[in-house]
C-alpha cells in the first residue's frame, strides 16, 4: 500500500515569515501534486511535479520533487494571511490512482 | 467556467436511510474519483472510474456503499443503509488521464453528510 506522510501537521506563523512543509513516502510515484483546500471547499490543484529533482515556482511558492520521486517539499516565502489553508500532497500511483497525504494545516497570523 | 458539480451540498439523514450523492464531472474528463474526508482519516479514496468503467473500489465498504456511472455526465455514490460513522464530507473529482501521463484531479465542493 502506497502511503504519503506530511509534516508538520499544524503550522501557525506570523505574516512575512517563511515556511517549508514536507511530503514523504517509502514508495515511488509517477507524479506528485500539491493542493490547497479552504474551509467548505474542495482541494484546488496548485502544481504537478513529474521529474526527480524538479523545482517549480508559483509566485511565492516553490515546489521541489525529490530525486528518487518519493518526497516533495513546498516552501512559501513571506507568507500572507491569504496563504492560510490545508496543504495536501497527492501522488499518482502506477495505476493512475491519486492518493492524498493527511495535510498540513497552515495559519498565517496578520 | 468548467467545474465539477456535486449535489446535494448538505444532507442530514437518520441512521438506516438510503443516501444518494450525485456528481457531474467536467465535460471531456475520462476519470472520476470519489473521496471521503474526515478529521481523523483525511481524504480517503473510495472508488474511481475510467471511461465509466469502475477501476478500483477497494476503499469502499462493500456491504453498504455502491458507486456507478450511468452515463458520462453523472456519477453516483449510494449508501444503504447509512450509519452515523458515515458522517463525513464526500468529494467527487474528475480528471483527463492518458496512460503514462499525470493524473490531476479537479474537485467539486463536496457533500457534507450527517447521519444521526
Amino acid at each position: 500500500t502506497q502511503l504519503l506522510e506530511q509534516s508538520p501537521q499544524f503550522l501557525s506563523i506570523q505574516e512575512g515569515e517563511n515556511l517549508t512543509v514536507y511530503c514523504n513516502s517509502s514508495s515511488v510515484f509517477s507524479s506528485l501534486q500539491w493542493y490547497r483546500q479552504e474551509p467548505g471547499e474542495g482541494p484546488v490543484l496548485l502544481v504537478t511535479v513529474v521529474t526527480g529533482g524538479e523545482v517549480k515556482k508559483l509566485k511565492r511558492l516553490t515546489f521541489q520533487f525529490g530525486d528518487a520521486r518519493k518526497d516533495s517539499s513546498l516552501h512559501i516565502t513571506a507568507a500572507q494571511p491569504g496563504d492560510t489553508g490545508l496543504y495536501l500532497c497527492a501522488g499518482t500511483t502506477s495505476y493512475d490512482k491519486v492518493i492524498f497525504g493527511p495535510g498540513t494545516s497552515l495559519s498565517v497570523i496578520p | 467556467d468548467a467545474r465539477v458539480t456535486q449535489t446535494p451540498r448538505h444532507k442530514v439523514t437518520e441512521m438506516g436511510q438510503e443516501v444518494t450523492m450525485r456528481c457531474q464531472p467536467i465535460l471531456g474528463h475520462n476519470t472520476v474519483f470519489w473521496y471521503r474526508q474526515t478529521m481523523m482519516q483525511g481524504l480517503e479514496l473510495l472508488a474511481y472510474f475510467r471511461n465509466r468503467a469502475p477501476l478500483d473500489d477497494s476503499g469502499m465498504p462493500k456491504d453498504r456503499f455502491s458507486a456507478e456511472m450511468p452515463d458520462a455526465t453523472l456519477a453516483t455514490l449510494k449508501i444503504q443503509p447509512s450509519e452515523p460513522r458515515d458522517s463525513a464530507v464526500y468529494f467527487c473529482a474528475s480528471g483527463l488521464v492518458w496512460t503514462g501521463m499525470n493524473t490531476e484531479a479537479f474537485f467539486g465542493q463536496g457533500t457534507r453528510l450527517t447521519v444521526v
